[in-house]
Formats: structure tokens, C-alpha cells, sequence
């Protein structure tokens, strides 16, 4: 069983610090990673995709892939009380076609 | 661009009835899935189609779920009859391509069962 595993938190952190989410996954295969932010009573939206080795950055996300300790990490720069949300980390194994989600962290950021 | 599209956005029924949900994917997009969240986790695939075809659906419990997209465009997902365990938010989603492309969510449909 592809497996993907997330802290469910929650991760509490104070206005304008960063967050740092983290996410390991079971399969060696994985190729696709992907980041959603859920705010409670809405669906996921998609943050931050990323398919090769070493940091992607988009604006205050920065996303970490290390495919050979089979981690993806999330951080949030400057958070903001608008972050506080559940992140979603979504694996795509290469020897299937559909993404595995994690259950999610949620994140807290206080004024 | 419109985004995913789904109907109803709530729905209340008791259990041994059926329900139909709808969704219309973002234009172009070939690749529809549906998911089903239950509070607290993530969401779960179910069923996932490339145009009108079934690529997987390996999780969808056939007994009682349907789903279909006739012509490679919108699709719905039916449940009859309904358990209390289907109490659940069922997600559609699109994308470009089946393996690896990002997918994008409708609003869902928060489904109780009583």
C-alpha cells in the first residue's frame, strides 16, 4: 500500500515566522508531489507542484523535494493569519496513475 | 477560465436512498476524477476517467456506487442505496493528462446520510 504520511498537527506559529510543513511517502517510484491548502469548509486548492530534486519557489511557498530520503516539505515564509489552513501533501507514484493524500496538517498562524 | 463545476453543493438524505451528484470539469480538461473526504483526512480517489473512459477504480465500492461520463465531458456519481458511512464531502476534480499533471478541485458536495 502507497502510503503518504503527514504530522496532523496542529502547528501553531506566530505572525511573520515561517512554517514548515513535512510529508514522506512509501514509494521509491513517486514522481509527482504535490501541495493543496484546504480552509475548513472548502475544497483543496493546489499551491505548489514539484517533480525534481531541491527547492521550487513561488512567491512566500517554497517547496522542498529530497527523492532519496522520500520527503517533500512546505515552508511558508512571513505566515500569515490567512495560512491558517490544512495542507495537503499529494504524492503521484510512478507505478500508478492516481495521486495519494496525505491526511493533513493543520496550521495555525496567531496574530 | 471557469473552474470545476458541481451540483448540488449540499445534500441531505436517510439512508437506503439514492443520490446523484454532478460535475463539469474545466474546458479541455481530459482527465476527471471524483474523491470522496471524510472529516479529517484526505480525500480518498474513488473513481478517475480520461475522456470517457475508466482509468482506475479500484475504490469505488461497485456495489452501491455508479458513476459515468458519457461524453467525455461532465460526469455524475450515484450512490444507491446510501449508508451512514457515505456521510462524506465528494470532491470532483480535472486535469490535462491522467499521470502527474495537476488537478484541480470543484467546491464538493457535503453529502449526510441520517
Amino acid at each position: 500500500q502507497k502510503e503518504v504520511e503527514q504530522n496532523s498537527g496542529p502547528l501553531s506559529v506566530p505572525e511573520g515566522a515561517i512554517a514548515s510543513l513535512n510529508c514522506t511517502y512509501s514509494d521509491r517510484v513517486s514522481q509527482s508531489f504535490f501541495w493543496y491548502r484546504q480552509y475548513s469548509g472548502k475544497s483543496p486548492e493546489l499551491i505548489m507542484s514539484i517533480y525534481s530534486n531541491g527547492d521550487k519557489e513561488d512567491g512566500r511557498f517554497t517547496a522542498q523535494l529530497n527523492k532519496a530520503s522520500q520527503y517533500v516539505s512546505l515552508l511558508i515564509r512571513d505566515s500569515q493569519p490567512s495560512d491558517s489552513a490544512t495542507y495537503l501533501c499529494a504524492v503521484n507514484h510512478g507505478s500508478a496513475r492516481q495521486l495519494t493524500f496525505g491526511s493533513g496538517t493543520q496550521l495555525t498562524v496567531l496574530p | 477560465e471557469a473552474g470545476v463545476a458541481q451540483s448540488p453543493r449540499y445534500k441531505i438524505i436517510e439512508k437506503r436512498q439514492s443520490v446523484a451528484f454532478w460535475c463539469n470539469p474545466i474546458s479541455g480538461h481530459a482527465t476527471l476524477y471524483w474523491y470522496q473526504q471524510i472529516l479529517g483526512q484526505g480525500p480518498k480517489l474513488l473513481i478517475q476517467f480520461q475522456n470517457n473512459g475508466v482509468v482506475d477504480d479500484s475504490q469505488l465500492p461497485k456495489d452501491r456506487f455508479s458513476a459515468e461520463r458519457l461524453k467525455g465531458v461532465d460526469s455524475t456519481l450515484k450512490i444507491q442505496p446510501a449508508k451512514l458511512e457515505d456521510s462524506a464531502v465528494y470532491l470532483c476534480a480535472s486535469s490535462l493528462g491522467v499521470s502527474g499533471y495537476e488537478q484541480y478541485f470543484g467546491p464538493g458536495t457535503r453529502l449526510t446520510v441520517t
